[in-house]
């Protein structure tokens, strides 16, 4: 089975800055790795898939980077309606795999 | 825009069956388009679990963990999917999401909607 890990687990940042979300996979992935937001109570939103191609009606401030075994989910200059939590998700293999979560207030 | 709408009994006894369905609006359960439908779950604070898929031709995938426990399938004439888990224990306990699956390729593939979510409890 294919792991997901993220880092950081949570992170704090003010409007303004630029966050950057990392994901390393166990094995190869190519790029077959999406991100998504979730804010409490709510159900996730994609934001982008196959690492790096954003997802219609998506800010532009969000970006997503790497193949391989490495991703990098970066969000610039920061909004408040940001903080939420994102996901990684491989979709590499049929049997489909997210990470822990990274919580940004 | 299609839209997903889950339901079902939201306290569930230990070693029962939990039963769900999602009601599927705006759009064909087994229409065109290379899309496919999953359930996934989240324990409250935790993180997503997928639990499984099924494809338009009825075929099905799911999770390792959960496979000897679950069973998906969709009922075309109501524009529904179901999601049946048997043996429930307390660690069954989660909100419960179901969810289109858009693709492009085999590979490039993503959750584009998702239904509002569902809360199970299991007792004992």
């Amino acid at each position: 089975d294919i792991q997901m890990t993220q880092s950081p687990s949570s992170l704090s940042a003010s409007v303004g800055d630029r966050v950057a979300i990392t994901c390393r996979a166990s094995q190869n992935i190519n790029t077959f790795l999406n991100w998504y937001q979730q804010k409490p109570g709510k159900a996730p939103k994609v934001l982008i898939y196959a690492a790096n191609s954003l997802e219609r009606g998506v800010p532009s401030r969000f970006s997503g980077s790497g193949s391989g075994t490495d991703f990098t989910l970066t969000i610039n200059s920061l909004q408040p309606e940001d903080s939420a939590t994102y996901y990684c998700q491989q979709t590499y293999s049929a049997f489909i795999a997210f990470g822990q979560g990274t919580r940004l207030e | 825009q299609v839209q997903l709408q889950e339901s079902g009994p939201g306290l569930v006894k230990a070693s029962q069956t939990l039963s769900l369905t999602c009601d599927v609006s705006g759009g064909s359960i087994s229409g065109g388009g290379t899309y496919y439908w999953s359930w996934i779950r989240q324990p409250a604070g935790k993180g997503l679990e997928w639990i499984g898929r099924i494809y338009k031709s009825g075929s099905t995938n799911y999770n390792p963990s959960l496979k000897s426990r679950v069973t998906i399938s969709v009922d075309t004439s109501k524009n529904q999917l179901s999601l049946k888990l048997n043996s429930v224990t307390a660690a069954d306990t989660a909100v419960y999401y179901c969810a289109r699956v858009f693709g492009i390729e085999t590979a490039i593939n993503w959750f584009d909607s998702w239904g509002q979510g569902t809360l199970v409890t299991v007792s004992s």
